[in-house]
């Protein structure tokens, strides 16, 4: 079966880092996407990651081990703002477009 | 750009009325994917469409549902007759489908509520 796990809720305080991490079981691997979704919205698009390594962009970042079926998304210099679920998704099948999603990690970050 | 637009926003009806939920893809999008999502199972893709044609429809929970894409920008997703564990919020999603690392772009969503 394919299986995504993360944990369900964090809390961290303003200016801190946080580290959300994302393990998968699944049939196949071609690629994993982290989402992010404040209350009552739209999943929004934050990263990718295909190959073993880190992925950095400003605030945030995304490794990938393959070989561990592991992923984490590391946000630096928390905000209010950054208060949302993060999706970790990964493409299963090759030749198709679509996506396994996790349950989603609800993240508090505290003043 | 316009991105993802999905109506009506909310939906509030009764138990064994018919639902039409609707999606306009992101112009050059070629694929176009149906989700629902509850706190309980979190999102859940139903159906998935490449070039107007549908490829997986594995996730369609049962013949209450059914999903059209009658051209390359709009699609429908209908609920007949609808019941109240159908409550959720309905979100489509539209990517290039070309490259491995396309990411898929959400609408706001549909939030369907049957009583």
């Amino acid at each position: 079966g394919q299986n995504i796990d993360q944990p369900t809720e964090m809390t961290a305080t303003e200016g801190a880092i946080v580290q959300i991490n994302c393990t998968y079981q699944t049939s196949g691997f071609n690629g994993l996407f982290w989402y992010q979704q404040h209350a009552g919205e739209a999943p929004t698009f934050l990263s990718y990651n295909v190959l073993d390594g880190l992925e950095e962009k400003g605030r945030f970042s995304s490794f990938l081990s393959r070989s561990k079926g592991y992923s984490y998304l590391l946000l630096k210099e928390l905000q209010m703002k950054d208060s949302a679920s993060y999706l970790c998704a990964v493409r299963a099948e090759e030749g198709t477009y679509k996506y396994i999603f996790g349950t989603g990690t609800r993240l508090k970050v505290l003043a | 750009d316009a991105g993802v637009i999905q109506s009506p926003r909310h939906e509030v009806t009764e138990m064994g009325q018919e639902v039409t939920l609707r999606c306009k893809l992101i112009s050059g999008h070629n694929s176009l994917f149906w989700y629902r999502q509850t706190m309980m199972r979190g999102l859940e893709l139903l159906i998935y469409f490449n070039n107007n044609v549908p490829i997986d429809d594995s996730g369609m929970p049962e013949d209450r549902f059914s999903a059209k894409m009658p051209n390359a920008s709009f699609s429908t997703l209908k609920i007949q007759p609808s019941e109240p564990r159908d409550s959720a919020v309905y979100f489509c999603a539209s990517s290039q489908g070309r490259g491995a690392a396309q990411p898929q772009h959400f609408g706001d969503g549909t939030r369907l509520s049957i009583l």
